[in-house]
């Protein structure tokens, strides 16, 4: 168990719809991470939020959109969906702000499925 | 942050000694080298992290040559549950803001009876 908490395991919608996902970090952690990885694909970087501000962002579509609350956890907003957005969305934490000082610790990941 | 080359898969048997390489020719000074495992529809783990020469834990060793340009993740004797995909990856750890935290392709690793 990593300590990352996501929620919900699995989410099926329909094209256009809005979902949010949420994430909780680990115990400690600061920065929160978004990934998404579609079949057999690579984990695809969206944006990284660090004590409540956002610090990198990635392929993040304009319809996405993420935020990290005052008690750190983050919620990834998905609109206007599209059956390419089914994916597994995964979310990732840390205790410092960049790579490797601290590795991610990354959760189970929320399956999104657009039909 | 430094892109990264592995192979695309490999496969062992139960009981070998596997080692994967990643080539980062880019590495630049500050950055880290480390290593996560993946499971289908699982979150990656971490495995290993290291910054020169050798570093061991409970489950892998990971080597590093004077130049940094690759290092190789080695499992000893793999099962079939080390079946997963391997990814390399290489940042800096001064946490600059724009970093693309990007995996690679990974290394799909499949070991057999």
């Amino acid at each position: 168990d990593s300590g990352v908490t996501q929620t919900p395991k699995h989410l099926i919608t329909a094209t256009g719809q809005r979902v949010t996902l949420r994430c909780s970090p680990r115990s400690g952690d600061l920065s929160v991470y978004w990934y998404q990885q579609s079949l057999d694909q690579g984990l695809q970087f969206l944006i990284q939020y660090y004590n409540g501000e956002e610090r990198a962002k990635g392929n993040i579509l304009e319809r996405f959109s993420a935020q990290q609350f005052p008690d750190l956890h983050s919620e990834l907003n998905l609109s206007s969906l599209e059956l390419g957005d089914s994916a597994l969305y995964f979310c990732a934490s840390s205790k410092g702000p960049g790579l490797p000082d601290s590795p991610l610790h990354f959760g189970n990941g929320t399956r999104l499925t657009v039909t | 942050l430094a892109k990264t080359t592995q192979p695309i898969s490999m496969d062992s048997y139960e009981g070998q000694e596997v080692n994967i390489t990643c080539s980062h020719n880019n590495i630049a000074t500050n950055d880290y080298i480390t290593w996560y495992q993946q499971f289908p529809s699982q979150g990656p783990r971490f495995i290993i992290q290291g910054y020169k020469t050798k570093v061991t834990n409970e489950v892998a060793s990971l080597f590093i040559p004077a130049d940094r340009k690759s290092s190789t993740l080695s499992l000893p004797r793999v099962s079939l549950s080390d079946t997963a995909v391997y990814y390399c990856l290489v940042g800096d750890i001064g946490g600059n803001a724009g970093n693309m935290l990007t995996f690679g392709g990974g290394t799909r690793l499949m070991v057999k009876p």
